[in-house]
């Protein structure tokens, strides 16, 4: 158990679906990322949110909406993907800013995303 | 945010101790030196991190160089468990935690 949790594990779209990813972490955190991690290729970071404040927004296409309606809580709203979208879609959280202390990320399991 | 550079792999013993070096040249003044993991199939996990002064926790000690352009990442007493791909990041905070590709370690029986 890592504390965060993201759902579906797996996921298998075509590039007219609609999906979305959740993630949900029980750490009493207050900053959550989304990052990508394709075949061969590092981690991006996608977005980050701070007490639910989008406050990254890296060059991220449209395509990817990500939605965090409470700290506890994230979101990533997929449409119209390409295939080469297909990767490990890993979601984090922290304690957020101005803490003093270094509160580490703490990453879920993510999900695999095909896009056919 | 400052580039590392690591070994594309490493091999260790186990029960060895394992010694991943880590470049940074351009690190800045206030960037602290992060070290993750990842195994495979899971999401990556935290180890240690420092500044300028070397840190010891119950996974790894971190060494940093006095001019602050490398650090060795040392797992005292590695175990088959410890085969993952091990992440050095220079970054002020979270918000700018950028990952290359990292050092594979294979610790081998």
């Amino acid at each position: 158990e890592t504390g965060v949790t993201q759902t579906p594990r797996h996921l298998v779209m075509g590039m007219t679906n609609k999906k979305s990813l959740k993630c949900e972490q029980h750490l009493g955190h207050n900053a959550m990322y989304w990052y990508k991690q394709s075949a061969k290729k590092p981690l991006e970071l996608m977005f980050v949110y701070n007490f639910k404040e989008q406050t990254e927004n890296n060059s991220v296409p449209s395509r990817f909406s990500p939605e965090c309606p409470n700290s506890s809580h994230l979101f990533l709203h997929l449409h119209t993907l390409q295939p080469e979208d297909s990767a490990l879609y890993l979601c984090a959280s922290s304690q957020g800013k101005g803490q003093g202390v270094y509160s580490p990320l703490h990453f879920g399991n993510g999900t695999r995303l095909t896009v056919t | 945010d400052a580039k590392t550079t690591q070994p594309t792999s490493m091999d260790c013993a186990e029960g060895r101790a394992a010694n991943l070096p880590c470049n940074h040249s351009t690190i800045s003044g206030n960037e602290y030196v992060y070290w993750y993991r990842q195994i495979h199939s899971q999401g990556p996990q935290y180890i240690i991190h420092g500044l300028k002064n070397n840190e010891t926790n119950e996974m790894a000690s971190l060494i940093i160089t006095e001019d602050r352009k490398s650090s060795t990442l040392i797992l005292p007493h590695a175990t088959l468990r410890d085969t993952a791909v091990y992440y050095c990041i220079a970054s002020y905070n979270n918000n700018d935690m950028r990952f290359g590709a990292g050092t594979r370690l294979t610790v081998k029986p």
